[in-house]
Formats: C-alpha cells, structure tokens, sequence
C-alpha cells in the first residue's frame, strides 16, 4: 500500500539557521497534510497542498508539492525555539485514511 | 468551540488487566479514527470509522483490542488482558470524514501497564 516516507528523522538547528524536511510518497498523491505536534502535545494540523507544483506560506515555513505530487518539502527560515517539535506528513491511503510519515523531530540550539 | 476530548488522560494498570479508554468527537465529524504512538515514534493506525459503514479495523496488532462507536459519536478502545508492549499514548481524531479533510486530535491518553 501507499507509504509516506520522511527524512531526516531528526534535525538539529542552531536558532535563526534554515532547514528543509523532505516527504515522498511511494505514489500520487491527491493531497498532502502537514501535522506539527509539540513534546508532549498533539499532532495540530498546520497545511494541505492539493495542486501540482503547490506552493503556501505561513510566516517562516514554506511548503511545498511535488510536480508529480510524490513528495512535499517544508522549509524553516529563521529557525526560532518556538518551532521545536514532530513535524509529520501524511498523505491519503483510501478515501477516508491518512497515512503519516514517520516525521522529523526538530531540536533548536540557542 | 470544543475539540477531540479523551479520558482518562493517564491510565496505569497492571498486566492482565482491561482497559478502556474513551474518545469524543467533535461534533458533526462523520469519522473517527485511533492511533497508537509510542516513545518518540510516529503514529501507528489502528482503526477508523466512518458514518455507518463497517470500521476498517486493519491496524488493530491483536485481538486483544477492539473498539466501538455508539451513535456515531463516541467511541472506546477496548484492549483486554494488557501487556506491557501496550504501553503508549493512544490518540484518538476526527475529521469531516474524507481524507481530504483536516483530522482534529485529541490530547490523548497515556497508558502504562505495569
């Protein structure tokens, strides 16, 4: 079945550096989410991107959608301690599932 | 306006014994959907439900655990004669239904069994 894949798994950041978290899917997507869950909290939706090609904003990230729809990037300028956490991706495995990559924990250096 | 609630928050018991944990919706959300997540790991499916249709239960790892929702609202994962592998924080969410829509979750709950 459809499987989202996630890398790095962990990545280290010193404050105000960028980074890149990178999503692929085994197949075309019609979708793909973006989760973030703090430590000790729960995974909060942040985004979709639906179109080829996507691009959306919010403040310092950048997500972005494949041409393909095969793989998703989120890019954090400015790394600031509020952006420690899990970020998750998923992508739908039927009509009604997510399946959700296996993430990218962030820790920042002050 | 109100989200995904669960309860208990912590649950401790000991080997051997059932438990259930229990989840809310939010209301008019047609699915519900259970992972698992353990120790600094991902989230691990278990079941999901969606409006009267039969729940696709493929997550479930054993028949020691199973689940129900009654009236389309609440829901609660059973799992019988707990080992200590089962230890995890359980996240319920649920969504408008399709997996085009956003899942709400909840705070969870963390389950230790001693």
């Amino acid at each position: 079945g459809q499987q989202v894949m996630q890398i790095p798994q962990y990545q280290h950041v010193q404050e105000g550096e960028d980074f890149t978290t990178y999503c692929n899917s085994s197949t075309t997507l019609s979708n793909i989410q973006w989760y973030k869950q703090r430590p000790g909290g729960h995974p909060v939706f942040l985004i979709q991107l639906v179109k080829s090609g996507e691009v959306k904003k919010q403040k310092r990230l950048t997500f972005q959608f494949g041409e393909a729809k095969k793989n998703s990037s989120l890019h954090i300028t400015a790394t600031q301690t509020t952006d420690v956490g899990t970020y998750f991706c998923a992508g739908p495995s039927n009509d009604y599932k997510l399946s959700f990559g296996a993430g990218t924990t962030v820790t920042v250096r002050a | 306006g109100a989200g995904v609630s669960q309860s208990p928050s912590n649950k401790v018991t000991e080997k051997g014994k059932d438990v259930e944990l229990r989840c809310d919706p939010i209301s008019g959300h047609t699915a519900l959907y259970w992972y698992r997540q353990s120790l600094g790991q991902g989230l691990e499916f278990l079941i999901y439900f969606q409006g009267n249709s039969a729940p696709d239960k493929s997550g479930l790892p054993s028949d020691r655990f199973s689940a129900e929702r009654t009236g389309g609202s609440v829901s609660t994962l059973t799992i019988q004669r707990t080992q200590q592998e089962d230890s995890a924080v359980y996240l319920c969410a649920s969504s408008l239904g399709r997996s085009y829509y956003e899942q709400y979750f909840g705070p969870g709950t963390r389950l230790t069994v001693t």
